[in-house]
């Protein structure tokens, strides 16, 4: 099973800043790695596949990058609405699919 | 627009059953794979089962293996998980997401959730 680790568990950024979330993959997933953004009550929704493919409606100011084990979700410039919890996922060795534990995103 | 709408959630005693649904809608049901994601309260998500378009393949994790059973009926549009011999630890809310593969069978990528159904295993 590919185990996926999320770092840190919790970031505090003001808004307009910056935030980069980072992903490991216990061995390479190639660029199988998507990305989800949940809020409290609310169901995930799928923000960037393949790595850094953009999922539709999905603003610009998220972008993936990362290959092979290292991964990195950026917001650009952090709006209000983006403050959640953000999750990766592997799919290039399953089953079983696997998620990272999640990154906290609050504001500072 | 795609709705999934989870339902049969509620409160069971541990070793009882319940039997999970998904109505989908807005798009053709048939030609997707689906799945079941579990999330306990407070923490991570879990990825239950998988279902291909057919239902020809099946996959399990490992701690619902044995006990868990999904099933399709693209007739009626619906994602079905039967689950029993529940135990405390199966206390999650289970939603329902429709698989993209974005052109390649062997990707998964969770295109659209349900909002979730709960699920309470407790004496």
């Amino acid at each position: 099973e590919i185990v996926m680790t999320q770092s840190p568990a919790t970031l505090s950024v003001s808004p307009g800043e910056r935030a980069t979330l980072s992903c490991r993959a216990s061995q390479s997933v190639s660029s199988n790695l998507a990305w989800y953004q949940q809020k409290p009550g609310q169901a995930p929704r799928l923000l960037i596949y393949g790595a850094s493919t953009r999922a539709t409606g999905i603003p610009a100011r998220f972008s993936g990058s990362g290959s092979g084990t290292e991964f990195t979700l950026t917001i650009s410039s952090l709006q209000s609405e983006d403050f959640a919890v953000y999750y990766c996922q592997q799919y290039n060795n399953w089953p079983p699919l696997t998620f990272g534990q999640g990154t906290r995103l609050e504001i500072k | 627009q795609v709705q999934l709408v989870e339902s049969g959630g509620g409160l069971v005693k541990p070793g009882g059953s319940l039997r999970l649904s998904c109505a989908a809608s807005g798009f053709t049901f048939s030609d997707y794979y689906m799945s079941w994601i579990r999330q306990a309260p407070g923490k991570g998500l879990e990825w239950v089962s998988y279902i291909s378009s057919s239902g020809s393949t099946i996959y399990y994790a490992d701690s619902v293996k044995g006990r868990f059973t999904i099933s399709r009926d693209n007739a009626k549009n619906s994602l079905y998980l039967q689950m029993n011999s529940l135990r405390a630890e199966d206390t999650a809310v289970y939603y329902c997401a429709r698989a993209q593969d974005y052109g390649d069978p062997r990707n998964v990528v969770f295109d659209y959730w349900g909002q979730g159904t709960l699920v309470t295993v407790s004496s």
